[in-house]
C-alpha cells in the first residue's frame, strides 16, 4: 500500500516568509509524528498527534512553529517568520497507534531552505 | 530522560567484510531500541527492533543487533557487507513507561562500503 507521503519535497523561501509542510499519513495510521533533520542537530522530535487528543508539542523549538492535524488524517506544520536556522529536512511519520513498541514509518521529507 | 550514542560517525568497509555499528543507549526504564537506515534523499526504514524477549534481534537485509543490558549496548551487525549497504544508520530509543512515545535518536553512522 501508499506509504507516507510529504509535500513539497523541496521549499525554497526567503527570511521571514511563512511556509506549510503538509504530511499524508499511511490510511489507518492513529499516530503521526514531526521531526527535523540539520546537520547541526541530527534528527530532532518537534509534535506528535494521537486520535483526538491534545498533540504533544514538547519537541517544537519555537512559538514560530506549530502543526495542525484535520480529520485525524493528514497534517500541516506551519513555520512563521522563517529563520535561516529553519533550514532543515522535515520528516513526517506515522503508526498504527500510539505505543512504543509500534513501527513509526517515515515520508521522504520536504528539505526546506531559507534564504 | 533518553539518550543515544552512536560511536563513529563515518565507518568503511570492504565489500564482504563484517558490519559493525555502535550503539550506546542511556534510559531509566527499560528501553525500546530501534534501528533506521536512510538512504540518498529518502526517509528512514527500520531495519530492526527490540521491545522485549529475545535479545538477537534479526532484521532486514541481513541485519542483527543484540540487546546487552549490562553494557547498555544495541550494537548492529551484518556477517558480510554488499555495497548496497552504504547508507546512513540511526540508533534510536523510546521508553517503555510514560507518556513520551517519541523516538530519540543518535546522531547517525555513515557506513561506506568499498569495493
Amino acid at each position: 500500500g501508499a506509504g507516507v507521503s510529504q509535500s513539497p519535497s523541496n521549499k525554497v523561501t526567503e527570511k521571514g516568509k511563512d511556509v506549510e509542510l503538509r504530511c499524508d499519513p499511511i490510511s489507518g495510521h492513529t499516530a503521526l509524528y514531526w521531526y527535523r533533520q540539520s546537520l547541526g542537530q541530527g534528527l530532532e522530535f518537534l509534535i506528535y498527534f494521537q486520535g483526538n487528543s491534545a498533540p504533544d508539542k514538547s519537541g517544537l523549538p519555537s512559538d514560530r512553529f506549530s502543526a495542525e492535524r484535520t480529520g485525524g488524517s493528514v497534517s500541516t506544520l506551519t513555520i512563521q517568520r522563517t529563520q535561516q536556522e529553519d533550514s532543515a529536512v522535515y520528516l513526517c511519520a506515522s503508526s498504527l497507534a500510539v505505543v512504543p513498541t509500534d513501527t513509526q514509518y517515515f515520508g521522504p521529507g520536504t528539505r526546506l531552505t531559507v534564504l | 530522560a533518553q539518550s543515544v550514542t552512536q560511536l563513529g560517525s563515518h565507518v568503511s568497509v570492504s565489500e564482504g567484510a563484517l558490519v559493525l555499528l555502535r550503539c550506546n543507549y542511556s534510559s531509566s526504564v527499560p528501553p525500546y531500541l530501534f534501528w533506521y537506515v536512510q538512504y540518498p534523499n529518502q526517509g528512514l526504514q527500520l531495519l530492526l527492533k527490540y521491545t522485549t524477549g529475545a535479545t538477537l534481534v534479526k532484521g532486514i537485509n541481513g541485519f542483527e543487533a543484540e540487546f546487552k543490558k549490562s553494557e547498555t549496548s544495541f550494537h548492529l551487525t551484518k556477517p558480510s557487507a554488499h555495497m548496497s549497504d552504504a547508507a546512513e544508520y540511526f540508533c534510536a530509543v523510546t521508553s517503555s513507561s510514560g507518556s513520551a512515545r517519541q523516538l530519540t535518536f543518535g546522531s547517525g553512522t555513515q557506513l561506506t562500503v568499498l569495493p
